[in-house]
């Protein structure tokens, strides 16, 4: 069963046209998170989520942002996408972490953006 | 800043073969996540490990979690074209991970 939804897997672009990649869950986790992953590298935490607070990474360039209307649903908005945007956005979702249970992330199977 | 370095960073080996990857941490892990991302996907879980001296099985994969909680290592017994994938290792802070440089592994039939 898919818990973590991603779309769309594919997602192509022009340079400089605004974009959205959606992600869901049915875990209802109270964390989200967006990360860019370029090839063969790690993600990269562009920022998240703790229910509606939001939490951007310092270096997150100010071309993305992100909404979460609920629980289930987040986000990703690529205002003016350039060129070095093209990669794989990966979502994902815990539970809270706690001093004495550190909760795993789940992650959903990605969108790979392409920037003409 | 905490960095995680994995190696080797890249591996190729002929099926019914084993190997061992290992991740390293420049501190003290707070729990310790292995993931495996097949190309055009996400990471998935493999296994968490907490307790410093551990060892977790998961049929052919063996994981160990260094005494000191600053390492850890995969080892992967008859290897299959299926354990192809990047192979990443992860410390879990309170809301933030912090992964490794990665491990790709290629599995060839």
């Amino acid at each position: 069963d898919a818990m973590v939804i991603q779309n769309p897997r594919y997602q192509v672009t022009q340079f400089g046209k605004p974009v959205t990649l959606s992600c869901s869950q049915t875990l209802n986790h109270n964390v989200m998170y967006w990360y860019q992953q370029k090839s063969s590298q790690a993600p990269k935490l562009l920022f998240h989520y703790y229910d509606k607070d939001f939490n951007n990474e310092a270096d997150t360039p100010d071309n993305f942002q992100s909404r979460r209307p609920n629980t289930s649903f987040c986000f990703l908005d690529i205002r003016s996408p350039g060129l070095g945007d093209a990669a794989m956005y990966l979502c994902a979702t815990s539970r809270v972490s706690t001093r004495y249970s550190n909760q795993p992330q789940h992650f959903g199977d990605g969108t790979r953006l392409s920037i003409l | 800043t905490q960095l995680l370095e994995q190696s080797p960073q890249f591996l190729s080996i002929q099926e019914g073969e084993n190997l061992t990857v290992y991740c390293n941490s420049s501190s003290v892990f707070s729990s310790l996540q292995w993931y495996r991302q097949e190309p055009g996907e996400g990471p998935v879980l493999l296994v968490t490990v907490v307790t410093g001296g551990e060892v977790k099985k998961l049929k052919r994969l063996t994981f160990q979690f260094g005494d000191a909680r600053k390492d850890s290592s995969l080892h992967i017994t008859a290897a299959q074209t299926g354990d192809t994938g990047l192979y990443l290792c992860a410390d879990s802070g309170t809301y933030k991970y912090i992964f490794g440089t990665g491990t790709r592994l290629k599995v060839l039939a």
